[in-house]
C-alpha cells in the first residue's frame, strides 16, 4: 500500500532556530501534498497545499514566510518552521495523493512530527 | 460556512461491544465523505470513502453509512477491540477545484473512542 514517510517524528529546538520537516511518498509519485497542524484533542487544520514545481498555496491566516514549503520533487515536500517560537509547538502532519489521483482516492498521511520549541 | 460536526466528542465502551459514531455536515456541494482512524501521536489512516451515491461501505468491523439527503453519516464498529481505541475523524470533500482532481476537505473535530477490557 501507499506509504508516506515523515521525518523527524519528534524534534525539540530552541526559540529562534529553524526546523525542517520532510515528507516523502515512498512508493508513489505525489503531485500534491498537504501540510496540517494539529493541537491536542483537536482536528487537523490545513496549513497549505504543496504542488510539485510551483509555489505552495497557503490557507488564510498561515504566514508563508514563517512556514516555508518546498516541493522539489514528486516524492518530497519539506516544511521549514523559521525562527520558531514556543507557540509554534504542535503536531505537524503531511499527506499526499497519488499522481493523477482522482477525488475519491485515499489521502495518505505521514505519522506526524511533534515539534517542541523551548 | 462548510462545517463537519461529530458526536459524541468522546466515548468509552467495553471490549466486545458495538458502538456508533455520528457525523453531520453542511458542506455543499458535496463530493465524498471519508472516515479516518487516528491513533495517538500518529497520522490518520483511511477507513472508508463514500460518494453521494453510496449508502453504506464496510471495511472489516467498520461499517459507514451515508444519507446525503439529511447530510448525515455514521461509523459503526462491531465487536470492539482494545486496538480500536483511537480518534475517529470524519472528513467531507467539496467539489473539485478547477485544474485539480481533489476537492477541499473539511475535517470534523473527531470522536475519541476508548475501549476498556
Amino acid at each position: 500500500g501507499a506509504v508516506v514517510s515523515q521525518h523527524p517524528s519528534r524534534v525539540i529546538c530552541k526559540s529562534g532556530t529553524s526546523v525542517k520537516i520532510e515528507c516523502r511518498s515512498l512508493d508513489f509519485q505525489a503531485t500534491t501534498m498537504f501540510w496540517y497542524r494539529q493541537f491536542p484533542k483537536k482536528s487537523l487544520m490545513l496549513m497549505a497545499t504543496s504542488n510539485e514545481g510551483s509555489k505552495a498555496t497557503y490557507e488564510q491566516g498561515v504566514e508563508k514566510d514563517k512556514f516555508l514549503i518546498n516541493h522539489a520533487s514528486l516524492t518530497l515536500s519539506t516544511l521549514t518552521v523559521t525562527s520558531a517560537h514556543p507557540e509554534d509547538s504542535s503536531f505537524y502532519i503531511c499527506s499526499a495523493i497519488r499522481d493523477r489521483g482522482f477525488g475519491n482516492s485515499p489521502l495518505h498521511f505521514g505519522n506526524g512530527t511533534r515539534l517542541t520549541v523551548t | 460556512k462548510n462545517q463537519v460536526e461529530q458526536s459524541p466528542q468522546s466515548l468509552i465502551i467495553l471490549e466486545g461491544k458495538n458502538c456508533t459514531l455520528q457525523c453531520n455536515y453542511t458542506v455543499s456541494p458535496f463530493s465524498n465523505l471519508r472516515w479516518y482512524k487516528q491513533d495517538t501521536g500518529r497520522g490518520p489512516v483511511s477507513l472508508t470513502i463514500m460518494t453521494f451515491s453510496e449508502n453504506t461501505k464496510s471495511n472489516g468491523r467498520y461499517t459507514a453509512t451515508l444519507d446525503a439527503d439529511t447530510k448525515q453519516s455514521s461509523l459503526h464498529i462491531t465487536a470492539s477491540q482494545l486496538s480500536d481505541s483511537a480518534s475517529y475523524i470524519c472528513v467531507v470533500s467539496g467539489p473539485y477545484a478547477g485544474g485539480t482532481s481533489y476537492g477541499k476537505l473539511t475535517f470534523g473535530q473527531g470522536t475519541i473512542l476508548t475501549v476498556h477490557p
